[in-house]
């Protein structure tokens, strides 16, 4: 099974300030026709998961743009530019190439300092 | 807008079986991958087990397989996940989640979940 890793797995962040996270996969996400298949999700207190990022660096129906991705291979990157109180919660990523099974990072929770 | 609202959550013991549902709205269910995601308490998250839109496709995580099994009914826009043998690391909140056309890459919408415990 692909091992997804994701660093830090907590940080605390003024709100105005931007905030990284970073996802390592155990094997390269870049599949044959030319997508990675990448993707982000945030969990806020007490809500179920919500997609933020598809395909590495493409933001959901809805996600604000100071929340972007980036990376290629097994590295890749949640940015959020300046972050607000409503960015709270615990962040996933997930890989969907080697299946079954689709598997998670860890989670990194991030709070306001 | 999509819609998903699952059910059939509680306390079981061990052993014992419990049935999920998942009511689907908002888009064209059979057309979709579907799975479920589960969620132990305080614990990360945990992808376990996928069907095609047609059914046709099927896999599980191995922490489920012999013991659940997944089904949907077009017809009523509904996924289920049938549940036995249960054990206490089965303890978790159980979250249907929409996919895409072609495969289950990933999952864009999310039920709000239903709770599963195991215990005597």
């Amino acid at each position: 099974d692909i091992v997804m890793t994701q660093t830090p797995l907590s940080l605390s962040v003024t709100p105005g300030q931007p905030a990284s996270i970073s996802c390592k996969s155990s094997q390269s996400l870049l599949h044959s026709d030319g997508k990675t298949y990448l993707y982000w999700y945030l969990q806020k207190p007490g809500q179920s998961p919500q997609l933020l990022i598809y395909e590495v660096s493409s933001r959901f129906s809805g996600v604000p743009d100071r929340f972007s991705g980036s990376g290629s291979g097994t590295d890749f990157t949640l940015k959020i530019s300046r972050v607000e109180a409503e960015d709270v919660g615990v962040y996933y990523c997930l890989q969907g190439i080697h299946l079954p099974p689709n598997t998670f990072g860890q989670g990194t929770k991030l709070e306001i300092k | 807008q999509v819609q998903l609202v699952e059910s059939g959550g509680g306390l079981v013991k061990p052993g014992g079986s419990l049935r999920l549902s998942c009511a689907a709205s908002g888009f064209t269910f059979s057309d979709y991958y579907m799975s479920w995601i589960r969620q132990a308490p305080g614990k990360g998250l945990e992808w376990v087990s996928y069907i095609s839109g047609s059914g046709s496709t099927i896999y599980y995580a191995d922490s489920v397989k012999g013991r659940f099994t997944i089904s949907r009914d077009n017809a009523k826009n509904s996924l289920y996940l049938q549940m036995n043998s249960l054990r206490a690391e089965d303890t978790a909140v159980y979250y249907c989640a929409s996919g895409d056309k072609n495969g289950p890459y990933y999952f864009d919408y999310w039920g709000q979940g239903t709770l599963v415990t195991v215990s005597s």
